[in-house]
């Protein structure tokens, strides 16, 4: 059972196009939702993360973009990069009442040059 | 600053041997939580501890045992090596629970 559901799988976007991720979730218990970005053989990294009572987010190029009603959001990568290349997982966690972050399983992100 | 520090990097055991990974974190975090990551299954939470003395099981807890005597450090242990335990296994911490991870650098296990 697959409480995050992340798409595409992976994803290849030319240098400076516009790379998107998205993903679903069923919990409505969920109240933080982070995007980690990892590069081979590192362990993941914090990225950007949202709270539900905001539609957007937007951290230079990363931007998160939040639908409450349809449980869903998005990782929207601008002016896409090379070094941009990595694997994000989407996450959701709740913030009280125990400590469970539940991962997406991932996308594989190329940017060509 | 050290962060997170998983050992040993790499590990090589046999079907029914015993190990034990661990995870030290110096950044005085209250929440420990170990993930494996398999291609195409993301990272999935094996077991989470919230303080020292308290764990609790997650995801994909069968065939790992862990403990919490302090705060610094979070042990996984593998009781019985299985082939499907083969997965590189991340131990991650948090200041505030459920809020940003800080991840160790993993550790590649390989069972035969």
């Amino acid at each position: 059972q697959q409480q995050v559901k992340q798409s595409p799988q992976s994803l290849i976007v030319q240098k400076g196009g516009i790379s998107i991720i998205n993903c679903a979730y069923e919990n409505t218990a969920f109240d933080y939702f982070p995007w980690y970005q990892q590069f081979p053989g590192k362990g993941p990294a914090l990225l950007i993360a949202i709270r539900p009572d905001v539609s957007e987010k937007k951290e230079g190029r990363f931007t998160i973009s939040f639908n409450k009603s349809a449980k869903q959001f998005s990782l929207h990568i601008m002016d896409s990069q090379p070094g941009d290349s990595a694997t994000y997982f989407c996450a959701a966690s709740i913030s009280s009442g125990g400590f469970k972050t539940i991962f997406g399983a991932g996308t594989r992100l190329f940017v060509k040059a | 600053n050290a962060g997170v520090t998983q050992t040993p990097k790499f590990q090589v055991l046999k079907t029914g041997q015993s190990m034990t990974l661990q995870c030290a974190q110096d950044m005085n975090h209250e929440y420990m939580s170990w993930y494996r990551q398999d291609p195409g299954m993301g990272l999935r939470l094996i077991h989470y501890s919230v303080g020292a003395g308290i764990t609790d099981q997650g995801e994909v807890p069968n065939g790992y045992n862990v403990s919490r005597s302090t705060t610094e450090d979070f042990p996984l242990r593998l009781l019985s090596a299985a082939p499907s335990q083969t997965s590189v296994y991340f131990c991650a911490s948090s200041y505030i629970q459920g809020q940003k991870l800080f991840f160790g650098s993993g550790t590649q296990l390989s069972v035969l």
